[in-house]
């Protein structure tokens, strides 16, 4: 069955330095989106991307936040100056044009120290 | 904004009877409401997906209802089993337009004891 998957699963950083998420959404899929989940808290979305561009972002993604498809199947999220509350888990999701369930990938972990 | 409230308590039942979750929502509805899934440490799993002209939808043994009155879903696992201990997500979205954002509830957890 596809999946969507999450690469690295743990990264650690020190504040103020450049980090980038990588996920790979299923195949077919054109809708892609990057939420994130606090420890203990709710699922957040961050930025939804379709057709080569965001379609939609919350007030979270700020000028630090960014995200991009550089090949056909790679998405990626980049935060430029990670901070001490950037920790979090990110999540990836991705889902067909004309179905609206999201599939999720696993997630990375993200510490900011 | 929007705000979803689920049952905030863990609910605790046992094995083999129905467990029904809640979800409660304010301000206008979505076109569509989901259910997930949520083990420790791992992202969400979609369950089931009802829309607002939908009074019910089942899957096995899941059901779910939305009452748009009442600004409000259920969601039901019938003969329950320990596998099914985690947490259940509700999910508002997509309202429409050119995205299909999702608005999370803050879950409740759900644990079988056999």
């Amino acid at each position: 069955e596809p999946e969507v998957t999450q690469t690295p699963s743990h990264q650690v950083t020190q504040m103020g330095q450049e980090v980038i998420l990588r996920c790979v959404p299923i195949s077919n899929h054109l809708y892609f989106y990057w939420y994130r989940q606090i420890l203990g808290q709710k699922v957040e979305f961050l930025v939804s991307f379709y057709n080569n561009e965001i379609s939609e972002k919350s007030e979270i993604f700020d000028d630090q936040f960014s995200v991009e498809r550089p090949d056909g199947s790679n998405f990626t999220l980049k935060i430029r100056s990670t901070k001490l509350e950037d920790s979090a888990m990110y999540f990836c999701a991705s889902s067909e044009a004309r179905s609206y369930e999201q599939y999720f990938g696993p997630g990375t972990r993200l510490t900011v120290t | 904004s929007q705000k979803i409230e689920q049952n905030s308590e863990a609910l605790n039942i046992q094995e083999g009877k129905t467990a029904t979750l809640t979800c409660n929502y304010t301000n206008y509805s979505p076109a569509y409401l989901q259910w997930y899934r949520q083990d420790p440490g791992r992202g969400p799993v979609f369950l089931l997906l009802i829309r607002e002209n939908e009074k019910e939808k089942r899957k096995e043994r899941l059901k779910v209802t939305f009452d748009t009155t009442l600004k409000q879903s259920l969601f039901h696992i019938t003969a329950s089993q320990p596998a099914d201990s985690a947490t259940y997500l509700c999910a508002l979205g997509p309202y429409g337009g050119a995205t299909n954002k999702l608005i999370f509830g803050t879950g409740t957890l759900l644990a079988v004891q056999p």
